[in-house]
């Protein structure tokens, strides 16, 4: 099975709603890292966890990840068109050598 | 900060050229860089990790010969695609790591490199 499991794979709401991404490794992480990707572009780098319970925001956006340090959430609020596209999730496990493996995103589409 | 610049966006060659993708940081000073492949709809599949002044380690099932790595500087990375094939085009991402405590910086992407092999 996968090192790295994300859901959903897709994702459509309504503008103004609420949604949540879930990456979970079967492996204790030293970072975990969420990405945005418009198809056919480059990744943005959008917050990085390390700490076990650690939470971080940016502007409507929250990630968290949590004490066992081995599951993460991506929560958009009040989501809006812009936040559309591909949500990357990229995990820096014990014995990977700083190398990051990825889940296989998230196709996220708000509906104006 | 943390640009990382990644030439040419796109390429489309005939079956049998090499094609050389440049992967730069812009504003930091990178010894590792990462270079990635992604098939439509899939993730991102870690082809190499690029260290500078030494040899890149390749990894499991990714030819050696046929994607050749240069990372001359600290601000610059090269991929080679050589004698290139239809089954090559993909889409070719880079990234770069600032340095940091631990080495548990975040990695920042280039643009991409559409490769359309005909």
């Amino acid at each position: 099975s996968q090192e790295l499991e994300q859901s959903p794979q897709s994702l459509i709401v309504q503008e103004g709603k609420n949604l949540t991404i879930n990456c979970t490794s079967s492996k204790t992480l030293y970072g975990l890292y969420w990405y945005k990707q418009k198809y056919g572009e480059g990744l943005i780098f959008l917050m990085m966890l390390q700490k076990g319970g650690e939470e971080k925001s940016h502007e409507k956006i929250t990630a968290k990840l949590d004490e066992k340090k081995q599951q993460s959430s991506l929560h958009i609020t009040a989501s809006q068109p812009s936040h559309a596209g591909i949500y990357l999730c990229g995990a820096d496990m014990r014995g990977s050598n700083y190398k990051l493996t990825f889940g296989k995103g998230t196709l996220l589409t708000v509906n104006p | 900060g943390a640009v990382v610049s990644q030439h040419p966006s796109w390429v489309i060659c005939k079956s049998g050229t090499s094609v050389k993708i440049e992967c730069r940081s812009l504003d930091f000073q990178a010894t590792t860089m990462f270079w990635y492949r992604q098939f439509p709809k899939q993730s991102l599949m870690l082809m190499a990790t690029s260290n500078e002044g030494s040899k890149a380690t390749y990894e499991q099932g990714v030819e050696k010969d046929k994607f050749l790595i240069n990372h001359a500087s600290l601000t610059l990375s090269t991929l080679t695609v050589t004698s290139a094939h239809p089954e090559d085009s993909s889409f070719y991402i880079c990234s770069a790591r600032p340095p940091g405590t631990g080495g548990r910086q975040p990695q920042h992407f280039g643009d991409g490199t559409r490769l359309s092999i005909l």
